[in-house]
């Protein structure tokens, strides 16, 4: 069946730091690809999304781009703030199915 | 505003009783999901409805029921035979028929069996 697996944290940053979450998936066909992020005691906003393969979703100087070859989705950003912090999950959708999300990645970036 | 609405935000439950969690939206979204979330192992599936008067039980399902009455709502019961049910619950909707639309969620239900 399908599924996602992103990297274990929590990840530990300082301000302005490169921060990259790997993401990998196992599907049938083609899937959606999504990455979440939820702040404390609240529910999940969507961060970005790619539909197909070679598309890069970007969002608030996230990017993650779709690749197939790798089956890979993830998660960049070239300069942390301290607001970042958060848990961030990769998902992935097929016409049909519920969303599947991976064990999610807490993200701690300190001044 | 157009939003997915959980309520209460926090509920406790005594050991042996069942417990009901609200999920209504007015996105005017098809489907509508059920996700538990436990520290360390993400979000699991407990129930999933992609239209009204049917669903399908996800991954971890024993211990709980759904109905779906109303394209709006999908409430939760979570029954004494659920073993562990202290948890945060999530509720989810989205455009039902394609895979490609965002699902929108709640600020969930942190469950506590006392």
């Amino acid at each position: 069946g399908n599924s996602v697996t992103q990297m274990e944290g929590p990840v530990t940053l300082s301000e302005e730091a490169f921060l990259t979450i790997n993401c990998t998936y196992t599907a049938t066909g083609y899937p959606s690809l999504f990455w979440y992020v939820q702040y404390p005691g609240e529910g999940l906003q969507l961060l970005l999304k790619a539909t197909k393969a070679d598309d890069k979703g970007s969002n608030k100087g996230f990017e993650a781009t779709y690749r197939k070859e790798t089956t890979s989705f993830h998660l960049e950003k070239g300069s942390v703030q301290v607001s970042d912090s958060a848990v961030y999950f990769c998902a992935l959708n097929q016409a049909g199915t519920a969303l599947i999300f991976g064990k999610g990645t807490t993200l701690s970036v300190s001044s | 505003d157009g939003g997915i609405t959980q309520s209460p935000k926090y509920l406790f439950r005594k050991e042996g009783q069942n417990v009901t969690l609200s999920c209504e939206q007015n996105l005017n979204h098809d489907a509508m999901y059920w996700y538990r979330q436990d520290p360390g192992q993400g979000l699991r599936l407990i129930y999933y409805s992609q239209i009204v008067n049917d669903f399908q039980k996800g991954d971890i399902a024993e211990g709980y029921s759904v109905s779906r009455e109303k394209k709006e709502s999908f409430p939760l019961t979570v029954t004494s035979a659920q073993k562990n049910p202290t948890a945060f619950y999530l509720c989810a909707s989205r455009m039902a028929g394609r895979g490609n639309t965002e699902a929108f969620f709640g600020q969930g239900t942190r469950l506590t069996v006392v």
